[in-house]
């Protein structure tokens, strides 16, 4: 099954400092995408950063980098430096058959401060 | 260049009314996708269609239906709505493989 787990319903951090949102998914497709989306409460989805799975390196955007462990099927979102703006709800999306996106449940990130 | 266009913004319907939430993109992406999101909750796939005239189920089709006549226009129809179908609707497309999805701003129903 093609599944997306985010373990952690809310995270709560303080200005300025780094935030790891957990990400794991399952497929035996050899060729898959991994995306994170930021909805903030606005309600649109918002791309932040996306990984395919034959890239060799972790990919980044500005502040946002993927930790992409293959091998333990897991795709962390860190924020660095993190922001007042940057709290929303975080998404971890996987790219299936059909170009199809199976979402995670989210992650509430807050951030005092 | 718009993007993908959702109407109507908001929606409240009575139970047993049908209603079509319209999504048209000018991108001229093959691939079009509708999601519904519950309250607290991730998106899940009700339909998507990978070219004119051809469409296919998602995770949660009970109640909805589509058709695909045009690259353009994916439009989401609710038959006999019911309070289950309360959601925030989103349409997406995107052209090929890679990162470039694209969303539109959401359709927000409310079935009483």
């Amino acid at each position: 099954a093609q599944k997306i787990t985010q373990t952690q319903p809310g995270m709560f951090v303080q200005e300025k400092e780094a935030v790891t949102l957990d990400c794991t998914y399952d497929t035996s497709d050899p060729s898959y995408g991994l995306f994170w989306y930021k909805q903030p409460s606005s309600g649109e989805m918002i791309f932040l950063i996306y990984q395919g799975s034959y890239d060799q390196q972790n990919a980044t955007e500005g502040r946002y980098s993927l930790n992409f462990q293959k091998a333990r099927k897991s795709a962390n979102l860190v924020i660095s430096a993190s922001q007042l703006g940057d709290s929303a709800m975080y998404f971890c999306a996987m790219r299936v058959g059909a170009q199809k996106l199976v979402f995670g449940q989210g992650t509430r990130l807050t951030i005092n401060p | 260049n718009a993007g993908v266009t959702q109407t109507p913004k908001f929606r409240i319907l009575k139970i047993g009314q049908s209603m079509t939430l319209q999504c048209t993109q000018d991108m001229n992406h093959n691939y079009m996708y509708w999601y519904r999101q519950d309250p607290g909750m991730g998106l899940k796939l009700i339909y998507y269609s990978v070219g004119a005239g051809i469409t296919d189920k998602g995770e949660v089709p009970n109640g909805y239906n589509v058709s695909r006549s045009t690259t353009e226009d994916f439009p989401l129809r609710l038959e006999l709505a019911a309070p289950s179908q309360t959601s925030v609707y989103f349409c997406a497309s995107i052209n090929g493989g890679g990162s470039g999805y694209t969303f539109g701003s959401g359709t927000r129903l409310t079935v009483v």
